[in-house]
């Protein structure tokens, strides 16, 4: 069975850190890795995507891709009070399905 | 781009009755759309995949005498709960693929509460 873990936290930083979220996932063969926010009570919001090994930048956000310690993480750098949410990774299989980790649910401190 | 919506946001109903749920691209075509659930404090459970034409793929443990899927077109899937009871209560959530890639947009999500 394919698993994603990730750490449920709860994460706290104070406002201007970095944040770093982490993920690892069971299937060799997976090629696609996403990472969703989603604040209580909405759904999802695709932050990420990344595809190949090493680092992808968007803004604040960082991606990083380690596919022979099979681990994904996300770092956002000069995190903001809006930034609190729960994290999502996601791991693409199969028929395109993404199968989730349970979330981490972060908060920035003011 | 990428804009998926749901319809309704939110619906209250009594227990027996049926619930339809639409979810909609609204700037591409969407081969695939996915059907899934959120209990609070929970991750998103997959419950279906839905091909536009052909019949939905349910995970297991899914009834899918229950969960109706219909994806008459490209744009268009509705998942409907037949005879919905209390344990049917859940966070609704579509999502479609773009192109040729493993990316999912996710629709705002449907509220169900069932009394």
């Amino acid at each position: 069975q394919k698993e994603v873990e990730q750490n449920s936290g709860p994460l706290s930083v104070p406002e201007g850190a970095i944040a770093s979220l982490n993920c690892t996932y069971s299937d060799r063969g997976s090629q696609s890795f996403f990472w969703y926010r989603q604040y209580s009570g909405k759904s999802p919001e695709l932050i990420m995507s990344i595809y190949s090994n090493g680092d992808k930048e968007d803004g604040r956000f960082t991606a990083q891709l380690n596919k022979a310690s099979q681990y994904v993480s996300l770092l956002i750098r000069d995190s903001q009070p809006s930034d609190s949410a729960t994290y999502l990774c996601a791991v693409s299989g199969s028929a395109r399905q993404l199968t989730f980790g349970s979330g981490t649910q972060l908060t920035v401190l003011p | 781009g990428a804009v998926v919506s749901q319809h309704p946001s939110w619906v209250i109903c009594k227990s027996g009755t049926s619930v339809k749920i639409e979810c909609r691209s609204l700037d591409f075509q969407a081969t695939t759309m996915f059907w899934y659930r959120q209990f609070p404090k929970q991750s998103l459970m997959l419950m279906a995949t839905s091909n536009e034409g052909s019949k939905a793929t349910y995970e297991q443990g899914v009834e899918k005498d229950k969960f109706l899927i219909n994806h008459a077109s490209l744009t268009l899937s509705t998942l409907t709960v037949t005879s919905a009871h209390p344990e049917d209560s859940s966070f609704y959530i579509c999502s479609a693929g773009q192109g040729g890639t493993d990316t999912q947009y996710f629709g705002p999500g449907t509220r169900l509460t069932v009394l």
